[in-house]
């Protein structure tokens, strides 16, 4: 079973809509939770975390933590073609020496 | 500026021949990590040191050797490369290990290597 779990997608939205994207994670333990931005052929971009329960704002992002569900969620509102990306959900387990795990990503294509 | 700097950024090589990766950082991190990219399996971690001269296994270690002499530097070596070792590879470092929200990780540019 992957540790962490993201749809692969291609998933898309229009310009000015919000972007929905879901990660779920198996160890119960986990304390950390990022959400990186990937553009083809570069590296990953942090661009939220989260630590706790409930949502993160920050700008057109809000990151969603529920511990119970062990599901971690990325909104992005008003949505920009520059938004478009592979989005990486990234988890840091319980007990680990900063091993950051990811998920395999989420394509999201914003159309103009 | 600070950043992770990771040569080459671009190597085809055949099967066997020994080469090596270099990855540097200018932040003073104590933390830094290799990672390869390939479609469909997201990133995976090769090898992490916490330390100088601390390392350790992370998810795909098979084929792959890394050191930490001093703090800045921390290449990775493919002894005797092979075809499925064809990937993009990251170096990545942070201040330290742990959650505090001052460990972002910084990634190199990448590393895109084919072994043919």
């Amino acid at each position: 079973q992957k540790e962490v779990e993201q749809n692969s997608g291609p998933l898309s939205v229009p310009e000015g809509a919000i972007a929905s994207l879901n990660c779920t994670y198996s160890d119960r333990g986990s304390q950390s939770f990022f959400w990186y931005r990937q553009y083809s052929g570069k590296s990953p971009e942090l661009i939220m975390f989260i630590y706790s329960n409930g949502d993160k704002e920050d700008g057109r992002f809000t990151a969603q933590l529920n511990k119970a569900s062990q599901y971690v969620s990325l909104l992005i509102r008003d949505s920009q073609p520059s938004d478009s990306a592979t989005y990486l959900c990234a988890v840091i387990s319980s007990g680990s020496a900063r091993q950051l795990t990811f998920g395999s990503g989420t394509q999201l294509t914003v159309l103009p | 500026e600070a950043q992770v700097t990771q040569n080459p950024r671009y190597l085809i090589t055949v099967t066997g021949k020994k080469l090596t990766v270099t990855c540097s950082q200018n932040m003073n991190h104590e933390y830094m990590s290799w990672y390869r990219q390939d479609p469909g399996l997201g990133l995976r971690q090769i090898y992490y040191s916490m330390n100088v001269e601390v390392t350790d296994k992370g998810d795909v270690p098979e084929g792959y050797k890394v050191s930490r002499k001093e703090k800045r530097n921390f290449p990775l070596i493919l002894e005797s490369p092979s075809p499925n070792q064809t990937s993009l590879y990251f170096c990545a470092s942070s201040l330290r290990a742990g959650k505090s929200s001052g460990n972002t990780i910084y990634f190199g540019e990448g590393s895109w290597l084919t072994v043919v």
